[in-house]
């Protein structure tokens, strides 16, 4: 079954860009992912999928300064000038067997 | 409006049961996926069960025995039955919708989420 591995922490400054990484175990690179976003006190909203080839769907409503990208087994979740309200927990999520797999999460400091 | 929203979560003693409810609106609500996930406070997601389209349904090993996740297509509504609830149960219960076609295999909408808290 395959494995998300996640940074526990990140920061970067209002109105700059940050990139968060999601790497999937050996064996399976392949894999698309989902990034889910979980601001402070609320449920998580879906933003997009990324696929192994780096094209990337959004979810309804996601501004333009979200976006995705890959590189071997890594997926990628770019967002790009900074706001306070991106400051919050990203989840990326896959799939295994009759199995659904979260990342541990990436917490975004917004400074 | 398309959403989700949970109810019946609550205070309930080790060894107990509780019934979730989620009512579903704004889609087709029979043509997709349904699942439950968890959150324990301060801690990461945790997938707990989904129910197919198919009428497939599948749970990790933590909950196997234990939770029944069910569907009534009818009513728009998902339910997750919990028996023999542990302290460890204590969490935010979401429900969450797969995606359409190859893309059930990830979630894209989400409820707000009901708390359920086993103690004695």
């Amino acid at each position: 079954q395959p494995v998300l591995t996640q940074s526990p922490s990140a920061s970067a400054s209002l109105g700059a860009s940050v990139k968060l990484t999601c790497t999937l175990s050996s064996g399976h690179s392949s894999y698309a992912v989902a990034w889910h976003q979980q601001q402070p006190e609320k449920g998580p909203r879906y933003l997009m999928k990324v696929n192994s080839d780096g094209s990337h769907s959004k979810g309804d409503g996601i501004p333009d300064r979200f976006s995705g990208s890959s590189s071997g087994a890594e997926r990628y979740l770019t967002i790009s000038s900074l706001q306070s309200e991106d400051e919050a927990d990203y989840y990326c999520q896959t799939w295994g067997t009759d199995i659904r797999v979260f990342g541990g999460g990436t917490k975004l400091t917004v400074l | 409006e398309v959403q989700l929203v949970e109810s019946g979560g609550g205070l309930v003693q080790p060894g107990g049961s509780l019934r979730l409810s989620c009512a579903a609106s704004g889609f087709t609500f029979s043509n997709r996926d349904m699942h439950w996930v968890r959150q324990a406070t301060g801690k990461g997601l945790e997938w707990v069960s989904a129910f197919g389209s198919a009428g497939d349904t599948y749970y990790p090993g933590s909950v196997k025995g234990r939770f029944t996740i069910s569907r009534e297509n009818a009513k728009n509504s998902l339910f997750l039955q919990m028996n023999s609830l542990r302290a460890g149960d204590t969490a935010v219960y979401y429900c969450v919708r797969g995606g359409v076609g190859y893309d059930n295999r990830f979630f894209d909408l989400w409820g707000r989420g009901t708390l359920v808290t086993v103690s004695s």
